[in-house]
């Protein structure tokens, strides 16, 4: 079945610094990867995908996720984190898909809540 | 404005009551999901319209149903409320699958509903 982990409920990081969220995902086939984020009384903001191509996606935002197929990970990270990226973060695959359901489902994982300090 | 609309964004009723949460999706976009998150469960698919053909159903309750109608858009009907059914619900909606270097989905900036 599908499914996506990210192991931390909480990253923190000081502003100017390097951030990672983590994903790790499990599939059958070839994975479609996503990463969404969510502000406060806000709705998920995609931010970026891995279809297929580079291994290195650049999304939104300065944000950037690197594929790693030996690794089944598809972590989150940016260069230098600013105070205004603290939100809810949410890795995602694609469910599977079969005849007749048209594409499948967005299957999350539980949502890594970023805290960058000043 | 992702393009995809839900109405309305708050909503508070009472136990026991029915309610009904509206989503238009993105314009050309068939595939219309609704997911619930609450703080316990996190995200949670529910169910999944395809040019208003059910597809997929995740962990809908049965007091729960849903549809989608000709011009697309999608209804998700909450009955006999109880006070576990409050969460925030959104919809999504998606291009066709096959169209895989623009594939995504776009989410609506949610319901949030409160049962007293």
């Amino acid at each position: 079945a599908q499914s996506v982990a990210q192991p931390e409920d909480q990253v923190n990081v000081a502003e100017g610094n390097p951030l990672t969220v983590k994903c790790t995902y499990s599939v059958s086939g070839n994975p479609y990867l996503f990463w969404y984020v969510q502000y406060p009384n806000r709705g998920l903001q995609f931010l970026l995908k891995y279809i297929t191509g580079d291994n290195l996606v650049k999304g939104s935002y300065g944000f950037e996720a690197e594929f790693n197929k030996s690794q089944t990970s598809f972590h989150l990270k940016k260069p230098s984190a600013l105070v205004s990226d603290s939100a809810l973060y949410f890795c995602a695959v694609r469910g599977p898909v079969r005849a007749g359901n048209q594409g499948g489902k967005l299957i999350f994982g539980q949502g890594t809540e970023l805290s960058v300090k000043p | 404005d992702s393009g995809v609309t839900q109405t309305p964004k708050h909503l508070i009723t009472a136990t026991g009551q029915r309610v009904t949460l509206r989503c238009s999706p993105r314009s050309g976009d068939l595939s219309v999901y609704w997911y619930q998150q609450s703080l316990d469960q996190g995200l949670q698919f529910l169910i999944h319209y395809y040019n208003g053909e059910e597809r997929a159903k995740g962990n809908i309750l049965e007091r729960f149903s849903a549809q989608q109608f000709p011009d697309l858009h999608s209804e998700l009907n909450l009955s006999s409320l109880e006070l576990g059914d409050s969460a925030l619900y959104f919809c999504a909606s998606s291009v066709d699958y096959r169209a895989d270097t623009n594939y995504g989905y776009t989410f609506g900036s949610g319901t949030r509903l409160t049962v007293v």
